[in-house]
């Protein structure tokens, strides 16, 4: 079975700080990762994704996310947060039948 | 580049009525639409996969009878929620991909039932 879990349902940073969003992921076979953001009122952005190789994966507004293997994870990271990042983010996780399973969401609050 | 178009935005229906939507893939052949709902202050569920040449795969707690699905062509699916009750509300997405690509996502349509 397939499975994603995102351990913090909301986060609250203050803008400037820097931004970890855990993702943990179930499958037994080789993962392909990726980190959606939904902001207010619309669909589905990517962020970014991970196939293979180098286990950093870089993607867009300076977002950044770790794949390890040994801990099940692909956390996603971002060294200073904007107000605009304030979203929801969506650690989804596609196995051997194509299809995506996604994580139950992080809601994003960066305050002033 | 690859667009999935998704109308309408947002809808309106009255509790036991059908409601319509639709996706449009622009840019490349969508040969796997997979729709999805966002039920309010929930993730993503998926409901059925639509694969050309294939049966329309739905998932649990899913059915045909509820969510029929067309995908006629390359370019463009629809899905119709029958007989739509409160707890059909929230954001309806539909995602596309050519091949084993990556799948391109639409805005959705938002439903709500009153």
């Amino acid at each position: 079975a397939q499975s994603v879990t995102q351990p913090d349902a909301r986060v609250t940073v203050s803008e400037g700080a820097s931004l970890q969003l855990r993702c943990k992921y179930s499958y037994s076979g080789t993962p392909y990762l990726f980190w959606y953001v939904q902001y207010p009122r619309q669909g589905l952005q990517l962020l970014l994704k991970y196939y293979s190789g180098d286990p950093v994966v870089q993607g867009v507004n300076g977002f950044e996310a770790e794949f390890s293997k040994s801990n099940s994870s692909f956390h996603l990271r971002k060294a200073s947060v904007h107000w605009s990042d304030s979203a929801v983010y969506f650690c989804v996780l596609s196995g051997g039948n194509y299809k995506y399973v996604f994580g139950a969401g992080t809601r994003l609050k960066v305050i002033a | 580049g690859a667009l999935v178009y998704q109308y309408p935005r947002r809808t309106i229906c009255k509790s036991g009525t059908s409601m319509r939507m639709e996706c449009q893939a622009v840019g490349f052949q969508a040969t796997s639409v997979a729709w999805y709902r966002q039920s309010p202050q929930k993730t993503f569920e998926l409901i059925a996969l639509s694969t050309v040449n294939s049966a329309i795969k739905y998932e649990q707690n899913f059915t045909q009878e509820k969510f029929p699905i067309s995908h006629p062509n390359l370019s463009f699916s629809s899905m119709t929620v029958l007989n739509a009750y409160l707890e059909d509300r929230g954001l309806y997405l539909c995602g596309a991909r050519q091949g084993h690509s990556d799948y391109t996502f639409g805005s959705g349509t938002r439903l709500l039932v009153i």
